[in-house]
């Protein structure tokens, strides 16, 4: 059963540290999706990728978050420095090639990875 | 503003029960429309589409208003395995790029 994988699950830092979340896609999908959710904000779209180029990162703050490809398996979200207000859930999303998502809505997310910053 | 925007509730309803929920958007150049749930702590996922006519899906019915901007969900015959967070997508395109963009979600919770 084909899913997205993204590790660790759950993360407690302390302000100022480097966090690295990753994320394996479904094999094939080539559209990848970076949210984050919040109690305040809900889904947020962070950054977005196809064929591993970086599409969309505006909802993404460029000072301290990065997002990255660096192969077609693995898809890295980095915050450097963490802050408190970086707690949230992160999740990954890929989606079907030929952008058919926005027809069917389907994208596939991973389980999420739960970040606390203290 | 935000672009989809949602009731947050939370929505308590007995077993039986049938509940509406709302969503309006914000860019008349939306194209598509769906509905995710999601479990508490655990990922989003694809619900129903919603297509311009209205569909039905078992229990669930999806209608679109696009003069008004607007989406519902109807759950008919609650069931407890019904609760959870129910969002609202758009699918856009702006910047030139496709994008789903998710509502903050409303939750629903079935008590017997």
């Amino acid at each position: 059963d084909a899913r997205v994988t993204q590790t660790p699950r759950h993360k407690v830092t302390e302000m100022g540290q480097e966090v690295t979340m990753r994320c394996q896609p479904i094999l094939g999908h080539n559209t990848v999706f970076w949210y984050r959710q919040t109690m305040m904000q809900g889904l947020e779209l962070l950054a977005y990728f196809r064929n591993r180029a970086p599409l969309d990162d505006s909802g993404m703050p460029k000072d301290r978050f990065s997002a990255e490809m660096p192969d077609a398996t693995l898809a890295t979200l980095k915050i450097q420095p963490s802050e408190p207000r970086d707690s949230a859930v992160y999740f990954c999303a890929s989606g079907l090639p030929s952008d058919s998502w926005t027809v069917t809505g389907e994208l596939f997310f991973g389980e999420g990875s739960r970040l606390t910053v203290l | 503003r935000k672009e989809v925007e949602q009731d947050p509730g939370p929505f308590n309803v007995p077993e039986g029960a049938t509940v509406a929920f709302n969503c309006t958007y914000s860019n008349s150049a939306s194209q598509s429309f769906f509905w995710y749930r999601q479990d508490c702590r655990k990922e989003p996922k694809l619900l129903m589409s919603v297509y311009s006519s209205g569909n039905e899906d078992g229990r669930f019915t999806a209608q679109l208003n696009r003069a008004s901007q607007y989406i519902s969900l109807l759950i008919r015959d609650s069931k407890l395995s019904d609760s959870a967070t129910y969002l609202c997508v758009v699918h856009s395109f702006s910047g030139g790029y496709n994008k789903l963009i998710f509502g903050a979600g409303t939750r629903l919770a079935v008590h017997p």
